[in-house]
């Protein structure tokens, strides 16, 4: 059973800080990893990629990926209320389905 | 501008009576996807299609059936809802040239409510 693991939270942080969401997976043989943003009652929708090994930067966000140590991580720099929100890692494998982790739960204070 | 559409946004059936639930887009992805998500959790994949090809779940119930008569729509059928079927059902797509594929497209959903 491919597995993604994310820390529940919700995790607060200060309107201008930096926020890091964790990810880990069990299946080391992934290949693509995906952060998906989901505000409440609605649906997901894409906001970043990561498939090699290193840091991705995409205006306010970086994703990082360690494959060794099966963690990709999403940085959102000068968090701003807007930015409240779910955040579900998901991960790709081979030939199977993209499997979603239970999300992030971000609270950017004002 | 091209989208996935999901139809209705808000559904209420009563337990045992039978729901289809709708999905369209205009994209032109060959890849379509029905996922059930409830308060809290993960997105869970009930089936997809890759074209024609029908792809189930092997943890999908049997009460979940789809259909896919062209490539812009996909139902959703619930043949005897319970309680526990109560969710938000989220449609989504990507391109795709031999395999599903991490950047998918989602439509707004429709939240089953049932009494």
């Amino acid at each position: 059973q491919k597995e993604v693991e994310q820390n529940s939270g919700p995790l607060s942080v200060p309107e201008g800080a930096i926020a890091s969401l964790n990810c880990t997976y069990s299946d080391r043989g992934s290949q693509s990893f995906f952060w998906y943003r989901q505000y409440s009652g609605k649906s997901p929708e894409l906001i970043m990629f990561i498939y090699s090994n290193g840091d991705k930067e995409d205006g306010r966000f970086t994703a990082q990926l360690n494959k060794a140590s099966q963690y990709v991580s999403l940085l959102i720099r000068d968090s701003q209320p807007s930015d409240s929100a779910t955040y579900l890692c998901a991960v790709l494998s081979g030939n199977t389905p993209l499997v979603f982790g239970k999300g992030t739960r971000l609270s950017v204070i004002a | 501008d091209a989208m996935v559409i999901q139809n209705p946004r808000y559904q209420v059936t009563q337990f045992g009576k039978p729901v289809t639930l709708s999905c369209s887009q205009t994209l032109n992805h060959n890849v379509m996807y029905w996922y059930q998500q409830k308060s809290s959790q993960a997105p869970k994949l009930l089936f997809h299609y890759y074209d024609k090809d029908f792809n189930n779940e092997a943890d999908t119930p049997d009460n979940f059936q789809s259909r896919r008569p062209n490539t812009s729509f996909c139902f959703l059928d619930i043949r005897s809802p319970g309680l526990g079927d109560a969710a938000m059902y989220l449609c989504a797509t990507s391109r795709d040239t031999g395999r599903p594929a991490g950047e998918q497209f989602f439509g707004p959903g429709t939240r089953l409510t049932v009494l």
